[in-house]
């Protein structure tokens, strides 16, 4: 069964460096892309960048100068870190995964998401 | 970016047949996804490709359209399909989403 499980800490200070875990199983990370989504309170959808199985990484240009993504096959972790945090990047951080190994960009397995709020 | 435009919101009554848009800015050719949202909860996806439907996800939901222009036709609609819909398209880098069609059931 494939399963993601976003954790991390809800409350940043502005400014500071948000570090995200999403950890799976049912699946291998050498095999699979995992993405990072999120979703301010109350609006859409945002592609912030993808772990490709190879271990290749592509960021949202638009977040690319803070944005991080690596991972711990071994753990079977993906990790997320953003730096210079402000008040609009609070919202819900989601890891996804694509739908096969070949089908890729397209999202079939989602985490439940673990909610950011950026405050002093 | 590739900006994807959807209408805000739809109001129907159970038991029609209800289409949402998205149109692209730009061609995407047939990579076109379509979730579902429900409030509290992460997105499900519904439609992949443009037209195939999700394993698992009820045949009352269908996809249509290529180039810039889209459409995901729920028919008949149920009760528990009041819930926000998102399109995303992959074929330009990077990913990107619409804002969202809020449907509610009157």
């Amino acid at each position: 069964q494939v399963q993601l499980k976003e954790s991390g800490p809800g409350l940043v200070q502005p400014s500071q460096t948000l570090s995200l875990t999403c950890t799976v199983s049912g699946f291998s990370l050498t095999s699979y892309n995992v993405h990072w989504v999120r979703q301010p309170p109350g609006k859409g959808l945002e592609w912030m960048g993808r772990m490709r199985y190879n271990g290749d990484t592509s960021y949202n240009s638009a977040l690319k100068s803070r944005l991080s993504i690596s991972r711990d096959t071994s753990k079977n972790q993906v990790f997320l870190k953003m730096n210079s945090l402000q008040t609009d990047d609070t919202g819900t951080y989601y890891c996804t995964r694509d739908l096969t190994t070949v089908a890729t960009d397209w999202f079939a397995y989602w985490g439940q998401g673990t909610l950011v709020t950026v405050s002093s | 970016d590739t900006v994807l435009t959807q209408s805000p919101a739809l109001a129907v009554s159970p038991g029609e047949r209800v289409t949402i848009s998205c149109r692209a800015s730009e061609s995407v050719s047939t990579l076109m996804h379509w979730y579902q949202q429900k409030p509290g909860q992460q997105p499900t996806l519904l439609i992949y490709l443009a037209s195939n439907l999700e394993s698992g996800v009820p045949a009352r939901f269908s996809g249509s359209g290529s180039g810039t222009d889209f459409t995901l036709t729920i028919d008949p609609v149920e009760a528990d399909d009041t819930a926000t819909y998102y399109c995303q398209q992959s074929w330009n880098d990077p990913n990107t989403f619409g804002a969202g069609t809020k449907l509610e059931l009157k």
